[in-house]
């Protein structure tokens, strides 16, 4: 079955910067996208982008570009979401999901989430 | 970017009566090429990420109940629980694939009366 696996919860200092790992199984890593979605505390659900396994190719809203990167290893079919620059308003849950048809932008798959917490 | 705004931001209904929950896009996800609303809806428990319901506007994911039902197109949706049970309770989502960036509704939250 499809699985997403986050790393664990983050405490950063504002100014810092965090990577967040998403570990899949159950299906051919390079053939679907992963999108990445935040989520602050009790607020909705924000996109932050995508990165596209087999190419590498990325895209990423306005709001983000210059302090989002995601990365992926195919070795270990890992996709990576590294924030830098982080204020207190980052603070939030960050998803991994993938899309749930290759090439069609719902996400039928989610990771667990990873609590970021950013704080003096 | 398209701004999706969901209606109302809460609602309660008793156990066994219908929701309808109602999501407007500020322009239409509907792709004309191959007739498509570019618009899922997911449902969201405290504590667990989200899961999506419907996509394609009211194409069904395997294994949600038939309670749960998706319609509308160009910037005019619905997602529709028939029935309402208590498990249902939780807060809807509705984003739209159209174009990036891809944007979400604010959210409804649904309660048993």
């Amino acid at each position: 079955q499809v699985q997403l696996v986050q790393s664990g919860a983050e405490v950063k200092k504002p100014g810092a910067s965090v990577k967040v790992s998403c570990k899949v199984s159950g299906y051919t890593f390079i053939d679907y996208y992963i999108h990445w979605v935040r989520q602050a505390p009790g607020q909705g659900l924000e996109w932050m982008g995508w990165i596209n396994p087999n190419s590498g190719g990325t895209n990423y809203p306005q709001k983000f570009q210059g302090r989002v990167t995601m990365t992926r290893d195919t070795s270990i079919s890992t996709a990576y979401m590294e924030l830098t620059r982080l204020r207190s308003d980052d603070t939030a849950v960050y998803y991994c999901a993938r899309e749930g048809e290759s090439g069609a932008g719902y996400k039928g798959y989610w990771g667990q989430g990873t609590l970021v917490t950013v704080s003096s | 970017d398209i701004v999706m705004t969901q209606s109302p931001d809460s609602l309660a209904v008793s156990l066994g009566e219908r929701a309808t929950i109602n999501c407007k896009s500020s322009q239409s996800v509907l792709y004309s090429s191959n007739n498509k609303n570019y618009l899922a809806w997911y449902q969201q428990k405290p504590g667990q990420p989200p899961k999506v319901l419907i996509y394609w506007a009211s194409t069904r994911d395997s294994g949600v109940p038939d309670r749960f039902s998706g319609s509308g197109s160009g910037t005019d949706f619905t997602l529709t629980i028939s029935s309402l049970q208590a498990e249902d309770v939780a807060v809807y989502y509705c984003q739209q694939y159209y174009n990036t960036p891809q944007t979400f509704g604010q959210g409804t939250k649904v309660e048993i009366k």
